[in-house]
């Protein structure tokens, strides 16, 4: 029943590692986010995703890449952590509706890097 | 740039008590604001929203006010409860080709005392 799900939920590793997280929308929607929230629960998008094309990169370091296989996926892999990639990071999804569109977001992945 | 902002981080009110959660934004032609609430441990949850054609909006238990003239919002809770204990974010959607990214203020952490 999940609209947004995301996994997974917690992740600890170690500075240098390369992880994935992933993400699944069951709503039907085009438009997919990532958004980071930072220790002080600041949110700031990341990517934004539509029919599977980037449209927004918010000048994320290129350590970070989405990868869309379909419309109701959005990855986000990371390479070579840094301490600074802590953080819970938050998937969205949302059907552009007049061009305002209200957004979905799933749990949440809490990363901790070592 | 845009900007959203909120004044307090932190609220606390009775249980009962009726509570009120600020947010300033810098954009003049700024004309769609969200509240989001986010519980601990979970993603941001759609509260309410509202256009400036409109001056309020109410929902359940809840009323959203804008001031457009001092570029001022407002979430209102009445007979707040303890399930209301959350992070409330304003947030602005910003169009970007055919999405949207959405600008979140600072939140304001709201403790219900029982």
């Amino acid at each position: 029943d999940t609209a947004v799900s995301q996994t997974p939920k917690y992740l600890v590793t170690q500075m240098g590692n390369d992880k994935s997280i992933k993400c699944e929308q069951n709503l039907g929607h085009d438009t997919m986010y990532w958004y980071k929230q930072d220790s002080k629960k600041f949110l700031k998008i990341m990517f934004s995703y539509n029919n599977k094309e980037l449209i927004i990169n918010e000048t994320v370091p290129n350590r970070f890449s989405p990868k869309s296989p379909d419309k109701a996926h959005l990855n986000l892999h990371i390479n070579s952590l840094e301490l600074g990639d802590s953080a819970v990071y938050f998937c969205a999804s949302s059907h552009r509706t007049g061009g305002q569109e209200t957004q979905y977001f799933g749990p949440g992945t809490r990363l901790l890097v070592l | 740039g845009e900007s959203v902002g909120l004044h307090l981080p932190t609220l606390s009110v009775q249980e009962g008590d009726n509570s009120i959660i600020n947010c300033a934004y810098s954009n003049s032609a700024s004309d769609y604001f969200i509240w989001y609430k986010q519980e601990s441990g979970k993603g941001p949850q759609f509260i309410i929203d509202i256009r400036s054609n409109m001056d309020k909006r109410q929902g359940q238990r809840v009323t959203v006010l804008l001031n457009k003239t001092v570029k001022h919002l407002s979430l209102q809770i009445a007979a707040t409860q303890p399930g209301d204990s959350a992070v409330y974010f304003c947030a602005e959607p910003i169009r970007s080709g055919n999405t949207g990214k959405l600008i979140f203020g600072q939140g304001t952490t709201l403790q219900v005392k029982p």
